[in-house]
């Protein structure tokens, strides 16, 4: 069945340092990727998404392209900081529920 | 909008005790899921509707129910409880699959 495979946690970083959370996945067809971030006490919120090979979702700063080729969706962001300490999960869907990966904690340390 | 409201925010259960999850939406989105979520496993889809009446088994179905009477509410049944099932449950709903996902602030189980 489809899958998603991302980089290990923690990952600590110092404020304005350079992020890349490493994201894979298996699929049969061509799903939807998204990364969804979970902060501290609640629930996950959409971060961004891509529907179709070589889109690149955006938001907040951070971004994702969509890599048909090598089947990643890395998520970057060029300077972080200490509000970006959260759990993030990459996932997809091919019209299907949600498959999430196991999820990358993050913590920025001013 | 209230979006996904989930209640209780905790609960605390013996074993064997049977409890519901409750889950409602405002947005009139047909697709709902629940997951549990536990240290170092993501989040692993329990069951899910893609409509009033309409429901279907996720990853990890055994030990809970779910039934679908109306668009907005969407109650998880732990049947016997066990200590296997303590974990944050989290509510969902969705226009489709491919759609932004709304979670509600999760319940927070503790069996003992």
């Amino acid at each position: 069945g489809d899958s998603v495979t991302q980089m290990e946690g923690p990952v600590t970083l110092s404020e304005e340092a350079f992020l890349t959370i490493n994201c894979t996945y298996t699929a049969t067809g061509y799903p939807s990727l998204f990364w969804y971030v979970q902060y501290p006490g609640e629930g996950l919120q959409l971060l961004l998404k891509a529907t179709k090979a070589d889109d690149k979702g955006s938001n907040k700063g951070f971004e994702a392209t969509y890599r048909k080729e090598t089947t990643s969706f890395h998520l970057e962001k060029g300077s972080v900081q200490v509000s970006d300490s959260a759990v993030y999960f990459c996932a997809l869907s091919d019209r299907t529920p949600l498959v999430f990966g196991k999820g990358t904690r993050l913590s920025v340390i001013a | 909008n209230a979006g996904v409201t989930q209640t209780p925010k905790f609960q605390v259960l013996k074993t064997g005790q049977s409890m519901t999850l409750q889950c409602a939406q405002d947005m009139n989105h047909e697709y709902m899921s629940w997951y549990r979520q536990d240290p170092g496993m993501g989040l692993r889809l329990i069951h899910y509707s893609v409509g009033a009446g309409i429901t279907d088994q996720g990853e990890v179905p055994n030990g809970y129910n779910v039934s679908r009477s109306t668009t907005e509410d969407f109650p998880l049944r732990l049947l016997s409880a066990a200590p296997s099932q303590t974990s944050v449950y989290f509510c969902a709903s969705m226009r489709d699959f491919s759609d932004t996902q709304y979670f509600g602030p999760g319940t927070r189980l503790t069996v003992l």
